[in-house]
């Protein structure tokens, strides 16, 4: 079974320092991989996702994560966190040839002035 | 464009009793989800509608939940009896089609306390 492990439950950091917020998949056959954040009382939002192609992806608010086969890891990272990144991140995959996505726990991220 | 509505935003019941949650997709969005997320998880699916079609409810506990989509528009999701595990944020989530790598575009969600 297809799991997803997102290793840090909560992550502090001071406001315009880097962030690397990691996530670990197990699975023998190829996925597709996907961030999601989660602001305070709303739902969820994608932030990026891995399909195919490039291991760096490129999403919204500045985030990026690289698709690491080898690790079977896609970590997110930002090179400068804001006040506003403060949210809860998932991680979550989809097996090729499944049909639903898998959300690991979820990151807290919790960004200090 | 509207984003994914949901309600109640809210709810406390007690044990046994009975509760119904609503969604409204985006407009023209053909597959619904509902999710269940309890504090400290990520979400879970309970159930995927195409249109007013039932794709997976593999994971739905159907001796107490209960969902339907009529018109393949709006959604509710019932729990009859509701049980103290069932507090959980319930997620409504839509997507243009059903492929899942397609992005999904989720509501506020409704948080469900049962006492």
């Amino acid at each position: 079974a297809q799991s997803v492990t997102q290793l840090d439950s909560q992550v502090p950091v001071f406001e315009e320092a880097p962030v690397e917020l990691r996530c670990n998949y197990s699975s023998s056959v190829s996925v597709y991989l996907f961030w999601y954040v989660q602001y305070p009382n709303q739902g969820l939002q994608l932030l990026l996702k891995y399909l195919s192609g490039s291991t760096l992806v490129k999403g919204i608010n500045g985030f990026e994560a690289e698709f690491n086969k080898s690790q079977t890891s896609f970590h997110l990272r930002k090179p400068s966190v804001h006040i506003s990144d403060t949210a809860e991140y998932f991680c979550a995959v989809i097996l090729e040839g499944a049909q639903k996505l898998v959300f690991g726990q979820g990151t807290r991220l919790t960004i200090n002035p | 464009e509207a984003g994914v509505a949901q309600s109640p935003r809210y709810k406390i019941i007690e044990k046994r009793q009975s509760v119904a949650f609503w969604c409204n997709p985006i407009s023209g969005h053909a597959t619904l989800y509902w999710y269940q997320q309890i504090l400290g998880q990520g979400p879970k699916l309970l159930i995927q509608f195409q249109n007013n079609g039932v794709v997976d409810d593999s994971q739905l506990p159907k001796d107490r939940f209960s969902a339907e989509r009529l018109k393949g528009v709006d959604s509710t999701l019932k729990i009859q009896p509701a049980k103290l595990e069932d507090s959980a944020v319930y997620l409504c989530a839509s997507s243009v089609y059903s492929t899942p790598t397609y992005e999904q575009y989720f509501g506020p969600g409704t948080r469900l306390t049962v006492t």
